[in-house]
């Protein structure tokens, strides 16, 4: 299987940062690398796919980069609405697998 | 959109069952998905199933899931088998979209607890 490992596993940050969260495959994934965001009680949200495809109608302070092992989500200017869970997931080949998630919290 | 529906409550070595149902689309096309999240843990890919049949299972739960699509219905479903308190989880039904295979609608998710 393909381990997925994210960090921070939990960030404290104020409204207006900027925030990055990485991604690493414990193998090549070439560009299957997918984030999600999610909120307490709530099912996942598709935010971004392919590593750097913003899903639509997601707003475009959320970006996605890196390929092969090394991924990064970014949030440009964190908004209150963005207080979360995130995480990535690889879908280069089963099992489909997930990282452990980032909390991102109000500091 | 998409709907989970089954028991909540499942006891110790019985069998797990669920359904999803997709409405306001087809669901030809496309490959559907189970994932299930343990309280207050992450994300476990469970399987997919493609529109006409074929399917993938994660080995870690395989012998003991099976999943399964009607389409006449627009609906999928997925079973498991020999539960115990570990499958405790909020089990979520998802489409898989694109040539990257990723989850881009979800259902609510429904909580499936395993006890006596």
């Amino acid at each position: 299987d393909i381990q997925m490992t994210q960090s921070p596993s939990s960030l404290s940050a104020s409204v207006g940062d900027r925030v990055t969260i990485t991604c690493r495959a414990s193998q090549s994934i070439s560009n299957y690398l997918n984030w999600y965001q999610q909120k307490p009680g709530k099912a996942p949200k598709l935010l971004i796919y392919a590593a750097s495809s913003l899903q639509s109608g997601v707003p475009s302070r959320f970006s996605g980069s890196g390929s092969r092992t090394d991924f990064s989500l970014t949030i440009s200017s964190l908004q209150p609405e963005d207080f979360a869970t995130y995480y990535c997931q690889q879908s280069y080949s089963t099992p489909w697998t997930f990282g452990q998630g980032t909390k991102v919290e109000i500091k | 959109q998409l709907q989970e529906s089954g028991p909540g409550l499942v006891k110790p070595s019985e069998t797990l069952s669920l359904t999803c149902t997709v409405s306001g689309g087809s669901i030809t096309g496309y490959y559907w998905s189970w994932i299930r999240q343990a309280p207050g843990k992450g994300l476990e890919w469970i399987a997919y199933i493609y529109y006409s049949g074929s399917t993938n299972y994660n080995p870690s739960l395989e012998s003991r899931v099976t999943i399964s699509v009607d389409t006449s219905k627009n609906q999928f479903s997925l079973k498991l088998t020999s539960v115990t308190a570990a499958d405790t989880a909020v089990y979520y039904c998802a489409r898989v979209g694109g040539n990257f295979f990723h989850f881009d609608y979800w259902g609510q998710g429904t909580l499936v607890t395993v006890s006596s």
